[in-house]
This record gives C-alpha cells, sequence and structure tokens, in this order.
C-alpha cells in the first residue's frame, strides 16, 4: 500500500470555480503535512503547510483530519494560473520520512 | 540567493556509462536529498545527508552513491547507467529537516539512459 494517495485527475474547471483535492496517508505516525505544487517540466513548490485546525492562504485553505487520514485542499475562485499538479506529502517526524503522492492534475479552462 | 542549484539540466547516457549530478545550496540547510520522479510513482528518496561528512540511505539506494563533503554540496554519482534510471532527478535541501518548513527544490536533471 502506497503511504500516501492521491486521484491523479486531471480535474478539469473553469475560471472561477472551486475545486477540491483530498489525500490519504496510510501511517497514522505522519506528523506533519503539506501541499505542494508542481508545474509542467518544474520541480515542486512549497505552496503550504497543513495544520491541524486548519488554515488558509488566500484563496487556498488546507484541511487535516487525522481520525480518517486525510488531508484536503480546497482552491476557491480558480484563476488559469492554478493549473498544475498538486502534491500531497507527509512526514513522519524525521528528515528521511518525507512521503510523496504522485500528484493531482488540475486543468483550469478559460 | 540562488537557492538549490542542479546541473546538468538534461543529460542523455549509454548504458554502463558514468556520470554525476552536481547540487549546491547557498541557505546554509543542514538537510539535503536527492530524489527521483517517475510517472505515476510519486518522488522517491534516493539517498540523504544530514550534515556535511554525514550521508544514508533512502528508499531507492542501488546504483548511486553520494558524498557530502561540505554543507553546500551533494553530488550524485551513477556508477552505471541502466535504462531504468532514465526519470527526473531533484536534490532539495531543508533548515529544519522536516518540522514545518519542507524543502527547497532544484530545477532537475532530466536524465535519459538509452
Amino acid at each position: 500500500r502506497k503511504e500516501v494517495e492521491q486521484d491523479p485527475g486531471p480535474f478539469n474547471v473553469p475560471e472561477g470555480a472551486t475545486v477540491a483535492f483530498n489525500c490519504t496517508y496510510s501511517n497514522s505516525a505522519s506528523q506533519s503535512f503539506f501541499w505542494y505544487r508542481q508545474d509542467c517540466r518544474k520541480e515542486p513548490k512549497l505552496l503550504m503547510s497543513v495544520y491541524s485546525s486548519g488554515n488558509e492562504d488566500g484563496r487556498f485553505t488546507a484541511q487535516l483530519n487525522r481520525a480518517s487520514q486525510y488531508i484536503s485542499l480546497l482552491i476557491r475562485d480558480s484563476k488559469l494560473s492554478d493549473s498544475a499538479t498538486y502534491l500531497c506529502v507527509v512526514n513522519r517526524g524525521n528528515f528521511n520520512k518525507f512521503y510523496f503522492g504522485s500528484g493531482t492534475k488540475l486543468n483550469v479552462k478559460p | 540567493n540562488a537557492g538549490v542549484t542542479q546541473t546538468p539540466k538534461f543529460q542523455v547516457l549509454k548504458t554502463g556509462q558514468s556520470m554525476t549530478l552536481q547540487c549546491a545550496q547557498d541557505m546554509n540547510h543542514e538537510y539535503m536529498s536527492w530524489y527521483r520522479q517517475d510517472p505515476g510513482m510519486g518522488l522517491r528518496l534516493i539517498h540523504y545527508s544530514v550534515g556535511a561528512g554525514i550521508t544514508d540511505q533512502g528508499e531507492v539506494p542501488n546504483g548511486y552513491n553520494v558524498s557530502r563533503s561540505t554543507t553546500e554540496d551533494f553530488p550524485l554519482r551513477l556508477l552505471s547507467a541502466a535504462p531504468s534510471q532514465t526519470s527526473v532527478y531533484f536534490c532539495a535541501s531543508s533548515f529544519t529537516g522536516g518540522e514545518g518548513d519542507g524543502y527547497t527544490f532544484g530545477s532537475g536533471t532530466r536524465l535519459t539512459v538509452v
């Protein structure tokens, strides 16, 4: 079983739409959680950390459900520039214990 | 600041050749890693280092060596290239090693082994 599972998509949405991605993780010992954004043929870049109480950064909201072992990312008012692959990442507290999902592809259409 | 710099950006090797992928960071990060990214599989950890002189194996270390003689540099050596090593390789560094700040990635090396 993979450490981190994501729906690969693609999610095709119109500009202005609200879209949500979920990610599940298998190990309950996971301690920290992140969403990364990866543009085509580029490196992943940290979008936001995910905190237990949930957190928001502009149009982006991240939620963590430890009981069900899933993480979500909500994007409101989608922009064309949001088109990318979104990677879910969990860490078990050690530097060598980062686990990356294979990503969810988002296409925002005009 | 340059962040994490990887060279080369592209490379084609013949089976059996060896080469070194270079990685340098100027953020004084102690923690550095090498990942490979293959379609549908996410990033997988090859080797990592928690400081100069200290390295260890990750999830997929076979066929690769690393060394960390300075805080700044963390080269990855392919000993005898195989087609299965065709991938995109990312070097990454972290300040805290996982507690909150995540990673800064280099721009990647696209390697093809023929």
